[in-house]
């Protein structure tokens, strides 16, 4: 039963333009929403992180949205660069447990 | 970026060996996790630890154990590997603060053989 779930596998986007990257959660009780971004070979980076009670928070080029009645949650990213490409992952957080849970990921591709 | 190391690296090993894979953190964070990444699973939490001694499972445990003797290093062994254990694991710390924002290691490639 996965809780978070990155429906789109890959994404392709031309550098200078926006990239959406989508997630869903079934379980309303989280209380953190986190993107994490993730290069061949290297561990996970921790990107940008939106709290339960906002729906809204801005990092320079990256944004993350949240719609808790829609319980989806979407990273932004403009401008994208060829050094934005990755993989994202994103993750839920619970006070109760203690515990992230991560979405399978997407791979981001940005061409010059 | 965190201060935190993962040995070895890359690791062959056979079925049925014992292998332990370690995590040090220069940190002094309180809390430290074990997962492993698959294609289409993203990373699931095998053990995590909330003190030295103090460990639970996670998700995916059975095959696996810790443990934590110091602040500093996690222990993770897969006591009789198995194929269904190759696989890219990752430590992880957070802090007692903010422990919503977990730090990962560069990780360790296992191939069971």
């Amino acid at each position: 039963d996965q809780q978070v779930k990155q429906n789109s596998p890959s994404l392709s986007v031309q550098e200078g333009r926006i990239s959406i990257l989508n997630c869903d959660y079934t379980n309303s009780m989280f209380d953190y929403f986190l993107w994490y971004k993730k290069y061949p070979a290297e561990g996970p980076t921790f990107l940008i992180s939106i709290s339960s009670i906002k729906d809204k928070n801005e990092d320079g080029r990256f944004t993350v949205f949240l719609n808790k009645s829609a319980k989806h949650l979407s990273l932004h990213i403009v401008p994208s660069q060829p050094g934005d490409s990755a993989v994202y992952f994103c993750a839920t957080y619970s006070g109760n447990t203690g515990k992230l849970i991560f979405g399978q990921g997407t791979t981001l591709q940005v061409k010059p | 970026d965190a201060g935190i190391t993962q040995s070895p690296r890359h690791k062959v090993t056979e079925t049925g060996t014992p292998v332990t894979l370690r995590c040090h953190q220069t940190e002094n964070h309180r809390y430290m996790y074990w997962y492993r990444q698959d294609p289409g699973h993203g990373l699931r939490l095998i053990h995590y630890s909330y003190g030295v001694k103090d460990t639970d499972k996670g998700e995916v445990s059975d095959g696996y154990s810790v443990s934590r003797s110091k602040t500093e290093d996690f222990l993770l062994t897969l006591e009789s590997a198995t194929s269904s254990q190759t696989s890219v694991y990752f430590c992880a710390i957070s802090d007692r603060l903010a422990r919503e924002t977990q730090y990962f290691g560069p990780g360790t490639r296992l191939l069971v053989l």
